[in-house]
């Protein structure tokens, strides 16, 4: 029983490709995120929904697009990939209510090269 | 500013010592949490310790426990007993108005090396 899946797990692609990770949950949680980890292995929040509403949206280029169809999804959709767009993606979802320090459960990541 | 601070980019620890990882943060509200992902070779993040800014007491679970010392701002994870397949990268994490959903802010890692 998968908490957060997220497809596909390894991702290669040309510079300049439209390219696309999905995220889904079976915690029904009501919040979800979208963190990178760089090559350095630093993790850093770049979206963060809850029910399906955009609230936070860090300083990420507009190539990247995130869509939440529902709130058990949320998708990463990445116009025109450039070489520094290489990371590991992971998917992370929490509950919004409940006890104090909810942990957040982060999906296998996915791990996008671009050449 | 850099909110989480671990000092220590690779540890080596021997079987079955104890070994601490540093974490100095750094928040000017009050009610925060502090969590410790592990991260194993294969990628995933795994969590394994939460420490809340109200609690009284340290947190711990199984080998794992958290030193946590409000004054200095530091959650330095402990883990006795070392095992071999305790080596991983290890995070610390925080997460300032210590709701739901808010997300949380990493430290750079450290590396820690089991050796037999």
């Amino acid at each position: 029983d998968t908490a957060v899946s997220q497809t596909p797990k390894y991702l290669v692609t040309q510079m300049g490709n439209d390219k696309s990770i999905k995220c889904e949950q079976n915690l029904g949680h009501d919040t979800m995120y979208w963190y990178k980890q760089d090559s350095k292995k630093f993790l850093k929040i770049m979206f963060s929904y809850n029910n399906k509403e955009l609230i936070i949206n860090e300083t990420v280029p507009n190539r990247f697009s995130p869509k939440s169809p529902d709130k058990a999804h949320l998708n990463l959709h990445i116009n025109s990939l450039e070489l520094g767009d290489s990371a590991v993606y992971f998917c992370a979802s929490s509950p919004l209510y409940g006890r104090a320090g909810n942990e957040q459960f982060f999906g296998p990541g996915t791990r996008l090269t671009v050449l | 500013a850099q909110k989480i601070t671990q000092t220590q980019p690779g540890m080596f620890v021997q079987e079955k010592e104890a070994v601490t990882l540093d974490c100095t943060y750094d928040t000017s509200d009050p009610s925060y949490g502090l969590f410790w992902y592990k991260q194993p070779s294969s990628g995933e993040m795994i969590f394994l310790i939460y420490q809340g800014s109200y609690d009284q007491q340290n947190a711990t679970e199984g080998r794992y426990s958290l030193n946590f010392q409000k004054a200095r701002k530091s959650a330095n994870l402990v883990i006795s007993a070392s095992q071999l397949g305790d080596s991983a990268m290890y995070f610390c994490a925080m997460r300032e108005d210590n709701s739901g959903n808010t997300p949380l802010v990493f430290g750079k890692g450290t590396r820690l090396s089991v050796i037999a």
